[in-house]
């Protein structure tokens, strides 16, 4: 089993609509979680951090579950320029576990 | 934006070439990290460091190897470049935050050996 999984992708929206993505983890030592987003092509970049009460940061809310080791990635109201990989992270013996990343393709 | 800086950011190589890809950070941060990507597979840490001198080996085995003789330098070589090989590499660099670390990565290098 992986240490970090997530939904297989890719999600295909139209443009406006909510799109969420689920990720499950294995550590329960895990004391630090992050969704970064990566472009084709292009290297990983920090999107945000995720905090125990849940946090928002304008059109995306990341919540975590510590109990069920439950971590996920609400975006409203999706944009063309959302398409990308999302990749949840955790950290892990001193290190950043990422997951395999679940593609999003926003339409026209 | 994060100042962490990858060369060559292409390089086609020969088989049983040896070759260096750099990664420099100005962000004063300890630690550094290399990762192997293919293409639109997940990210393989190969090596980290958390400091001068210091070098691990990550959870995916490679056959390159790394140095850290400088904070700001994390060079990655290979003695001897197989097909294998080829796979983009992407370094990292991360300091604490208050909330964990957030690592910032470079371009990658993206490199083909014939």
């Amino acid at each position: 089993r992986k240490e970090v999984e997530q939904d297989p992708g890719p999600f295909n929206v139209p443009e406006g609509a909510t799109v969420a993505f689920n990720c499950t983890y294995s550590n329960s030592a895990s004391q630090s979680f992050f969704w970064y987003r990566q472009d084709c092509r292009k290297e990983p970049k920090l999107l945000m951090s995720v905090y125990s009460s849940g946090n928002e940061d304008g059109r995306f809310t990341a919540q975590l579950n510590r109990a069920s080791q439950y971590i996920s990635l609400l975006i409203r109201d999706s944009k063309l320029s959302d398409s990308a990989t999302y990749l949840c992270v955790v950290t892990g013996g001193g290190k950043l576990i990422f997951g395999q990343g679940t593609e999003l393709s926003v339409k026209p | 934006e994060a100042d962490i800086y990858q060369t060559p950011r292409y390089l086609v190589i020969g088989t049983g070439k040896k070759i260096t890809l750099e990664c420099s950070q100005t962000m004063g941060h300890d630690k550094m990290y290399w990762y192997q990507q293919d293409p639109g597979m997940e990210l393989h840490l190969i090596h980290y460091s958390y400091g001068v001198n210091s070098t691990e080996k990550g959870d995916l085995s490679s056959e390159s190897t790394v140095s850290r003789i400088r904070t700001e330098h994390f060079p990655l070589t290979l003695e001897s470049a197989r097909p294998s090989h080829t796979s983009q590499y992407l370094c990292a660099s991360s300091a604490r935050q208050g909330y964990g670390d957030t690592q910032y990565f470079g371009p990658g290098t993206r490199l083909t050996v014939l």
